[in-house]
């Protein structure tokens, strides 16, 4: 099965600006995860999505941060206005709503705020 | 609220040593526990899942065991090689709704030296 694809890769981008980030997760999976992984940290959950309506977004920063999963497929996640603690590693999960099955992570992008 | 722990927060070994990395967990209501890898600069690869009911799983070279009712998983790693070199992360899943997310410890960077 394909995995989790996110785009782009790399980011680099000046305090201020904004910024987004995609997400397709693997096909039939409900849920869909946003994580912040800052340099040295474990990854921290941003929001969680089961198909298009959100579960938890208690540590998303929501004058900054915005989600959305259209369809309940893909989602997007936006920055604005950036700040310099931004600068982290934002990474996608997906998993089946319910069951044994474990969580898929993508690539990731790598956001610089410079 | 989940909190977990990884010790010790950085390894380095001869190659060929056989390893043991910790994880404990605070709250020891579950659904699963999940161990990860990550390379420098790349998202999380998937190693081993334990169901909270089972004791252990066991992929090739890895072991990774789960006493749920103390909050602690290990993962052992036997006769260790150079591409073994990465951060491993230690990944708990809670039960119900917002709790079905995955909560993350700083993990444990190995340097498996040759």
């Amino acid at each position: 099965e394909a995995g989790v694809a996110q785009s782009p890769r790399y980011k680099i981008i000046e305090k201020r600006q904004s910024v987004a980030f995609w997400c397709n997760p693997i096909s039939g999976h409900a849920t869909l995860y946003w994580y912040q992984q800052i340099l040295g940290q474990g990854p921290k959950l941003l929001i969680q999505f089961q198909n298009n309506g959100v579960v938890d977004d208690s540590q998303l920063p929501k004058d900054r941060f915005s989600a959305e999963r259209l369809k309940g497929v893909d989602s997007t996640l936006k920055i604005q206005p950036a700040k310099l603690e931004d600068s982290a590693v934002y990474l996608c999960a997906s998993s089946l709503e319910v069951g044994a099955g474990g969580y898929t992570f993508g690539s990731g992008t790598r956001l610089t705020v410079v | 609220k989940q909190e977990v722990t990884q010790i010790p927060a950085a390894l380095s070994v001869p190659e060929g040593e056989n390893l043991v990395l910790n994880c404990s967990f605070t709250d020891s209501a579950i659904y699963n526990l999940q161990w990860f890898r990550q390379d420098p600069g790349k998202g999380l690869t998937s190693l081993l899942l334990i169901q909270s009911s089972q004791r252990e799983q066991t992929s090739g070279r890895l072991n990774a065991s789960l006493d749920k009712s103390s909050g602690r998983s290990t993962l052992y790693i036997a006769a260790s090689q150079p591409g073994d070199s990465a951060t491993y992360l230690c990944a708990v899943r809670g039960i119900g709704g917002s709790n079905y997310k995955l909560t993350f410890g700083k993990g444990t960077l190995l340097t498996v030296n040759p």
